[in-house]
Order: structure tokens, then C-alpha cells, then sequence
């Protein structure tokens, strides 16, 4: 499965769109992009995924790009609870194929 | 609430202690996996189990051992652990193996070895 990059955090102001970036420039036709968050000592939460076509979600929007190699999570109105690590997954096999990296730490301001 | 329930949440165990984690899921998922989270590391994926056969251990010494009854519940049993084998170990379910569907988590067991 593809290896997935993402920065290692970020913050973002209450109410507003949270848009968080990941590139999978190695990733195959046949592998899926995988979003999930973790709230703190929680277990992850899925969010959304897609394979190439713009998916949204009551949670999320997920943008990939033409080419496939990046894709962007949009949470479009940031609450604090949305306060957690977000990790970006490519994979071919769905659930049991997820190799979480470090994900990005969203910080949410009031 | 995901409909994965794991029990214990907090578990504290000497070297020498036998005990089991269990996780129960009744959203008539047939795959179910253990995750083992360590301080400041990634989810390590460490057993796959697909309608009750387990189909994945990646590499994961004997003195964790798995079992799974049927498709809802699933254990991990614990033997002469180590202090680094302290994490959280969460438990997940997707519909089924080898499909392009999420995987839902439980809220994990915080385990610590002393």
C-alpha cells in the first residue's frame, strides 16, 4: 500500500473550515483514501474515504486531485471536539490493510 | 458509541498474571482485528480474524494469544507480559476482510505491565 505524508500538525480557529492535506504520489488505480481521527486516548473514528470522485459526508468532504497523488479532508464549520490526529491511510483492502502513520494533530482555537 | 465494546478500559497486570481482554461487536461484522497502540507509535495492526478463522498475525509473540468464539466476540489473552508490552490495544470490526468498507473501533484497554 501506498505511503501516505501528512504535516505533523496544525491548528485551525473554531468555526471555521478545516482543510487538511495529505500526498500519496505513489499510490495505485486500485487503492483507496482513507481518513480516520483520533480523539485522545480514544479509539480511532472513521471518516470518510474515497477512490477518486469528491465524497462527501455529514462529517467531511474528501478532495482528490485529478492525478490521484494528494487528497485534502475538509471538516467545513471546526468545532473544539474536532480537536484530535487525523491520519490519511491508502489502501487496496479496506479495514485490515490500515497502516497508521503519524498522522496530522489538528488543534481547534476557540 | 461505535458498537464495539471493549472491557476492561484500564487493566493493570503483574509479569506473572494470566488475564483477557475482551471486545463483543453487534453490527453483524465478520472481520475483527486487534490493534496495539504503544506511547508516541503508531497503530500496529497484530491479529486479523475472517468469520472466526484467523487470517493475519503479524509477528506477534506467543505470550499474546487470540481467540475468537464467533463473529461478535473476540479475546486477547494475556501471559507473562512484559512492562514494554504496556499500550492501549484496541479491538475493531468491518463488514468483512479483504473489502473496501472502514473498520469501526472500540474505545480500547489501557494496559499496563508492572
Amino acid at each position: 500500500d501506498a505511503k501516505t505524508t501528512q504535516p505533523p500538525s496544525m491548528d485551525c480557529a473554531e468555526g471555521r473550515a478545516a482543510n487538511l492535506p495529505c500526498n500519496h504520489s505513489t499510490i495505485s488505480g486500485n487503492e483507496y483514501v482513507y481518513w480516520y481521527r483520533q480523539i485522545h486516548s480514544q479509539g480511532p473514528q472513521y471518516i470518510i474515504h474515497g477512490l477518486k470522485n469528491n465524497e462527501t459526508n455529514e462529517m467531511a468532504s474528501l478532495i482528490i486531485t485529478e492525478d490521484r497523488k494528494s487528497s485534502t479532508l475538509i471538516l467545513p464549520h471546526a468545532t473544539l471536539r474536532d480537536t484530535a490526529v487525523y491520519y490519511c491511510i491508502a489502501s487496496t483492502s479496506g479495514a485490515q490493510k490500515l497502516v497508521f502513520g503519524q498522522g496530522t494533530r489538528l488543534t481547534i482555537n476557540p | 458509541e461505535t458498537g464495539v465494546t471493549q472491557t476492561p478500559r484500564h487493566l493493570v497486570m503483574g509479569m506473572t498474571n494470566k488475564k483477557s481482554l475482551k471486545c463483543e461487536q453487534h453490527l453483524g461484522h465478520n472481520a475483527m482485528y486487534w490493534y496495539k497502540q504503544s506511547a508516541k507509535k503508531p497503530l500496529e495492526l497484530m491479529f486479523v480474524y475472517n468469520f472466526k478463522e484467523q487470517t493475519e498475525n503479524n509477528s506477534v509473540p506467543s505470550r499474546f494469544s487470540p481467540e475468537c468464539p464467533n463473529s461478535s466476540h473476540l479475546f486477547l489473552h494475556l501471559h507473562t507480559l512484559q512492562p514494554e508490552d504496556s499500550a492501549l490495544y484496541l479491538c475493531a470490526s468491518s463488514q468483512e476482510y479483504r473489502m473496501n468498507t472502514e473498520a469501526f473501533f472500540g474505545q480500547g484497554t489501557r494496559l499496563t505491565v508492572v
